[in-house]
């Protein structure tokens, strides 16, 4: 299975500046068909898990523009650009090119 | 509006059974794939099975041969049927559904399952 490794484990971030969290995986997570199935998903307290970005980059329907996604082949960054307390959570990156989809261990973001 | 509601969950000892269901709106669960993830307390999230439109279901190897997957299209419906469950099995479980991009871009709210003598 393909190993997806987060860091930090732990942001503490204050209000309004940028957070960023790397993730890597064991693998490539470019397809034979050309895409990078790499998603990063968002859980606030107690809820489920959210769909922020897919694709590497695409933001999904109702994401503010202050998150962003980045990176290709195996080395991946999501970014907030000016974080606010509605942001606080887990933060994990997903693959879906290679099966069994796997997730990474999660950043916690925490205001300071 | 796609929505996704799981219920079914509750505490269960070691070696029984239980079975979740996955209540669909909004989209058609049969056009789909829908995946089951879980998520031990202050764990990650772990992807656990998914069943394709086609029918085919498959599974993480820690579950194969004791969890199943099925769907009731007439209701709209996903199942979960776990059996010979084990402590480590205590999990918050989500259904999921995958997006033609690769993505889980709907989630369910989650069951609790908790697996205690």
């Amino acid at each position: 299975d393909i190993v997806m490794t987060q860091t930090p484990l732990s942001s503490p971030v204050t209000l309004g500046q940028p957070a960023s969290i790397s993730c890597r995986s064991s693998q490539s997570l470019v397809h034979s068909d050309g895409n990078t199935y790499l998603s990063w998903l968002q859980q606030r307290p107690g809820q489920p898990p959210r769909l922020l970005i897919y694709k590497i980059s695409k933001r999904f329907s109702g994401v503010p523009d202050r998150f962003s996604g980045s990176g290709a082949g195996t080395d991946f960054t999501l970014k907030i650009s000016r974080v606010e307390a509605d942001d606080v959570g887990v933060y994990s990156c997903m693959q879906t090119t290679h099966f069994p989809p796997t997730f990474g261990g999660g950043t916690k973001v925490e205001i300071k | 509006e796609v929505q996704l509601v799981e219920s079914g969950g509750g505490l269960v000892q070691p070696g029984g059974s239980l079975r979740l269901s996955c209540a669909a709106s909004g989209f058609i669960v049969s056009s789909n794939y829908i995946s089951w993830v879980r998520q031990a307390p202050g764990k990650g999230l772990e992807w656990v099975s998914v069943i394709y439109s086609g029918g085919s279901a498959y599974y993480a190897d820690s579950v194969k041969g004791r969890f199943i997957t099925s769907r009731d299209n007439s209701k709209n419906t996903l199942y979960f049927q776990m059996n010979s469950l084990r402590p480590e099995d205590t999990a918050v479980y989500y259904c999921a559904r995958e997006g033609p991009d690769g993505s889980y871009s709907h989630w369910g709210q989650g069951t609790l399952v908790t697996v205690s003598s």
